[in-house]
Parts: C-alpha cells; structure tokens; sequence
C-alpha cells in the first residue's frame, strides 16, 4: 500500500529539548516537503526537497531543519523548540518534479506541543 | 506569486442541502488545482483535480470546474450526509514548478442531521 508514514503521530516537548519527526515513503517518490497546519491560516511549506541531498526553503523555514540522506527519508528537525512551533505537522511526497497534475500524497500528521 | 482565497468562516448545513464552497486563485500560467479534504483527526486527502482550464473534478459526489475566465475552482456536492463534515481545501500547484502547494485557509463544514 502506497503512503506516506510520519512519527511520533503526537508529541509533547518541553523549550529547547531537540526533537525530530521521521517521514518515510514508500512509493520512490523524488519530492517531499514538510508543512505546518495552524488554524486561520491553511498549510504553509517549511521546506522542500527535489530529490536525494537537494533540499530548500519553503515559505516558514525558521526554526527547523532537514535532511534528505536517501530518497525515502525526509526527517524535520526542530533543534531547539519554542511554544511558537506547536502546531500540526504534514509530510507529502509526490513521483515527479513536475506537478502535471500528479498526486501529492500526505501523512497522517503529527500534533506537536511545545510547553 | 501564488495564493488561494477560500472564503472566510465555518459552514453549516443541514443533511440533504447543497453545498458550495468558493475558491479563487492568483497564478501565473496553468496551475493545477485541487481540493482536499480532512476528516476529524485525520490527515489530507485527495478529493479532486483539475490540470486544465474547463476540466470538472469529481468525486464522492463532489465536484469543481477549472475557470480560467474568472480564476475559480469552487466546489459543490448536491446532497450533503452528515459524513461529509470536514474542513476542505483549496490548493494549487502552479506549472513548471517543483510541486509547492499554495493552500487555502480551509472551510470547517458541519452537516446537521
């Protein structure tokens, strides 16, 4: 079954304690990107990845960061987590670069809480 | 650059009634466009698509026509079940890109038995 798996799925943190959120695919897909969902204000990109070790900003990249050691992989990494960051995390992750209508595939999400 | 306006507050609805949901975008080119649907404590799901000007997604007894003319992708389903009570999506992927979806706020829909 093709999807798209994120961990842990809800988290409670305390400030400045390092976390990371796993994101695996399963379908070979080259893209995936990282998305925070807040109320009011939709799903905004936090960073994206083209393929194995090309990664770049989205529109809040502040505060996180990634990697993309193989093309399955696309770990969020918050290094020092505020109250701000709290919010509901989506990985996606699509075939090709280029969207010609191609399905992005979510994850489940994973409900963040920094206190 | 690119963005999706959905139009603003929840929406609630009796079963059986019709529902629309307007969506506007601002792109340049042909972008994609799309709806998903998020069921209660779920993730994103694809609901429609449309790749081209004048294209009808449906799905699920959903539906939205791509209108270049007036740059719009509502989204309407005749008969709404109380098992459609969602928040729902606009979103576009803009052409020649590298897949960064621009996404609506997202409209809570209650249906009411």
């Amino acid at each position: 079954e093709a999807q798209v798996t994120q961990n842990p799925r809800y988290l409670i943190t305390v400030t400045g304690k390092k976390l990371t959120v796993t994101c695996s695919q399963n379908m070979n897909h080259e893209y995936m990107s990282w998305y925070r969902q807040d109320p009011g204000l939709g799903l905004r990109q936090i960073y994206y990845s083209m393929n194995v070790e090309v990664t770049d900003k989205g529109d809040v990249p502040e505060g996180y960061k990634v990697s993309r050691k193989e093309k399955r992989n696309f770990p969020l990494i918050l290094e020092s987590p505020s109250p701000n960051q709290t919010s509901l995390y989506f990985c996606a992750s699509s075939p090709t670069q280029e969207p010609s209508g191609n399905t992005i595939y979510f994850g489940e999400g994973s409900w963040l809480t920094v206190v | 650059g690119n963005s999706v306006t959905q139009m603003e507050g929840p929406v609630t609805l009796s079963e059986e009634a019709f529902l629309t949901i307007n969506c506007t975008y601002t792109a340049t080119g042909y972008p994609s466009l799309f709806w998903y649907v998020q069921y209660p404590g779920e993730g994103l799901q694809l609901l429609l698509k449309a790749t081209k000007a004048d294209d009808k997604g449906s799905n699920k007894g959903f539906e939205a026509t791509y209108r270049k003319e007036t740059t719009s992708f509502h989204l309407e389903k005749g008969s709404v079940q109380v098992s459609d009570s969602a928040v729902y999506f606009c979103a576009l992927c803009p052409s020649g890109g590298n897949n960064r979806l621009a996404f609506g706020k997202g409209n809570q829909v209650v249906v009411i038995p």
